[in-house]
């Protein structure tokens, strides 16, 4: 079975533009969740989509969005960007196993340069 | 109000020993805890995972053990290999809501 897949893989953007990154879950999970990872921070949550419905949401502002597609696949798009934005985003989908465990893979990151 | 606390920040074991890795939470309505291995610069690898109803889950080398009465889980991995040598963090989640994860514990296996 494929794992998450995210692209692009590596991107370089400039303050002020709009970025768009994509994930592609695993075949037969529903639930997406975007996390945004820094040194400082570690690792942050962004929000979760499932079933095309956002469900729930952290603590970022309003520039930080996404979506979900029927096909289960997602993608974040940022705003604005700033330099604090420079980060490594992951994609992770999850499920409910047969025998009732829950398990979340990520995917191996988007990694975005602001300048 | 860090609800999942990992308060070792490392652990030095020798290759061929049993590490384990313990985790603390404070949410009573966590219901799911996993595992995760990480490398700098890279998306954390899903080790294992439990559920609440379970009080032990064993893949491999790794085991996971959870106490609810103490609200907490350990981790262990027997016999550690070098290539174990990663940063480990918990998590946990009420009812499949969002992961709350902990800080991590730097794992080192030597010869």
């Amino acid at each position: 079975k494929a794992g998450v897949t995210q692209t692009p893989r590596y991107l370089i953007k400039t303050r002020g533009q709009q970025v768009t990154l994509s994930c592609s879950p695993i075949s037969g999970h529903r639930s997406v969740s975007w996390y945004q990872q820094t040194p400082g921070q570690g690792l942050q949550f962004l929000f979760e989509y499932f079933s095309e419905t956002q469900r729930n949401k952290g603590n970022f502002p309003g520039r930080f969005s996404g979506r979900q597609f029927s096909n289960s696949r997602s993608e974040m798009n940022v705003s604005t960007l700033e330099l604090g934005d420079s980060a490594l985003y992951l994609c992770a989908s999850s499920s409910i196993t047969g025998t009732g465990l829950y398990e979340q893979y990520f995917g191996p990151g988007t990694r975005l340069t602001v300048t | 109000d860090q609800q999942v606390k990992q308060n070792s920040p490392s652990l030095s074991v020798q290759e061929g020993r049993i590490s384990i890795l313990n985790c603390d939470y404070t949410n009573s309505m966590f219901d799911y805890f996993l595992w995760y291995k990480k490398y700098p610069a890279e998306g954390p690898t899903f080790l294992i995972s439990i559920s609440s109803i379970k009080d032990k889950n064993e893949d491999g080398r790794f085991t996971v053990f959870l106490n609810k009465s103490a609200k907490h889980l350990s981790l262990h991995i027997v016999p550690s290999q070098p290539g174990d040598s990663a940063v480990y963090f918990c998590a946990a989640s009420a009812n499949t809501d969002k992961l709350i994860f902990g800080t991590g514990t730097r794992l080192q296996v030597f010869p």
